[in-house]
């Protein structure tokens, strides 16, 4: 099956610093790209939806402004955590949907733990 | 809206056992149903795909079937193995092409050796 990967697979920083997490298909090209949200013991949260060379479109009560995604190619897409809060501790887990598949599957990366001191 | 529950929450089983995981959805109107494996701290497993047009998909000891008239999914687990224990999420994509999934909130699934 296709794979997506996501680096890193976790990070801590400090309260006020800004991370980058890093979503690359690594053997197909994605159509689109989504980033969901995980806290401990809950479900997975859509947060936004990146189409290649295209603004994310945001779920609601998600801050594009803090939250910053930019999907450059068809194999990458980032997401950058601005000015960084405990609050936004949580597993990012990235998800990639392909043509190749007459059904448009979707793969999902491994995860990003963040941790925020 | 669609709404995705689970039942149960959590299910503890000695190894061995045959058991059944329940997906419930609110819209019947969905493009396909999956189910995935998730470890503690890692992230998804696809375990299978249903298309809405599919009534069931079998891989090795899992089963998963899909009525979408009752907005209902099982699935099945044979023989059931301490390397099964994990959370068990099914995700419901909307009938319209551009949505996407709707995730439930799981079945932690402890298999006793």
């Amino acid at each position: 099956g296709a794979v997506v990967s996501q680096h890193p697979s976790w990070v801590i920083c400090k309260s006020g610093t800004s991370v980058k997490i890093e979503c690359r298909s690594l053997d197909f090209q994605a159509t689109t790209m989504f980033w969901y949200r995980q806290f401990p013991k809950q479900s997975l949260m859509l947060m936004a939806t990146s189409n290649e060379g295209s603004k994310a479109t945001y779920e609601q009560g998600v801050e594009k402004d803090k939250f910053l995604i930019n999907h450059a190619s068809l194999t990458l897409s980032t997401l950058t955590v601005t000015s960084a809060h405990p609050e936004d501790s949580s597993f990012y887990i990235c998800s990639a949907r392909t043509r190749v598949s007459s059904y448009n599957e979707q793969f999902f990366g491994p995860g990003t733990r963040l941790t925020v001191l | 809206k669609q709404e995705v529950t689970q039942i149960p929450a959590a299910l503890s089983v000695p190894e061995g056992e045959n058991l059944v995981l329940n997906c419930s959805f609110t819209d019947s109107a969905i493009y396909n149903l999956q189910w995935f494996r998730q470890d503690p701290g890692k992230g998804l497993t696809s375990l299978l795909l249903i298309q809405s047009s599919q009534r069931e998909q079998t891989s090795g000891r899992l089963n998963a079937s899909l009525d979408k008239s009752s907005g209902r999914s099982t699935l099945y687990i044979a023989a059931s193995q301490p390397g099964d224990s994990a959370t068990y999420l099914c995700a419901v994509r909307p009938g319209n092409y551009g949505q996407n999934f709707v995730f439930g909130p799981g079945t932690r699934l402890s298999v006793l050796p």
